[in-house]
């Protein structure tokens, strides 16, 4: 079945570094592929999405291109910032009123 | 902009209790979902529903729970008899189910059961 692997957590940076955060994907077809966010204590938010073979989805400086060659869906920060402290989930959805799969998230801390 | 939003925050239950978590899904969305996180580990799959009946569920989801929707708008989630393993962050979520409508997520309710 479908399935998301994302780099193991957690991940800790200091503030304005480069961020990357790995996310491969398993699909049978051609799914949209999602990055969520998870602050603490708060619930899912959408981050930023594609839905086709190299769209770039981008939102508050994060952006992830969507590369069927190598079913990836990186997310990446130039500079990021102490607020950007969260968890991040890869996820897919192989149809628009179809579920959503998630990875197993990564942790991020962003250090002063 | 609208928010999907669950009630309560935070139940605590006793082993072998019922529990009803309950969710207002955003008003023009057809599509519902419950999804669980036990702390610390990934986002799980329980169950979606659209048209008044379920279309797709996980092997989580066994016959002590259940979903509803009562009345237009609210939706909620059914544990017969709780077990320890049930402690968890439950989200509700709802779409369009069109193709530029992700799912929107509430803030989650914590279940405990002790």
């Amino acid at each position: 079945g479908d399935s998301v692997t994302q780099m193991e957590g957690p991940v800790t940076l200091s503030e304005e570094a480069f961020l990357t955060i790995n996310c491969t994907y398993t699909a049978t077809g051609y799914p949209s592929l999602f990055w969520y966010v998870q602050y603490p204590g708060e619930g899912l938010q959408l981050l930023l999405k594609a839905t086709k073979a190299d769209d770039k989805g981008s939102n508050k400086g994060f952006e992830a291109t969507y590369r069927k060659e190598t079913t990836s869906f990186h997310l990446e920060k130039g500079s990021v910032q102490v607020s950007d402290s969260a968890v991040y989930f890869c996820a897919l959805s192989d149809r628009a009123d179809d579920k959503i799969i998630f990875g197993k998230g990564t942790r991020l801390h962003i250090l002063p | 902009e609208p928010e999907v939003t669950q009630t309560p925050s935070h139940q605590v239950t006793q082993m072998g209790q019922e529990v009803i978590l309950r969710c207002v899904p955003i008003s023009n969305h057809l599509y519902f979902y419950w999804y669980r996180q036990i702390l610390g580990q990934k986002v799980e799959f329980l169950v979606s529903f659209y048209n008044n009946e379920i279309s797709e569920k996980s092997e989580i989801f066994d016959d002590q729970f259940s979903v509803e929707r009562p009345d237009g708008s609210n939706f909620t989630l059914k544990i017969r008899s709780t077990k320890l393993e049930d402690s968890a962050m439950y989200f509700c979520a709802s779409s369009t189910g069109t193709g530029d409508s992700p799912l929107h997520f509430g803030n989650g309710t914590r279940l405990t059961v002790t």
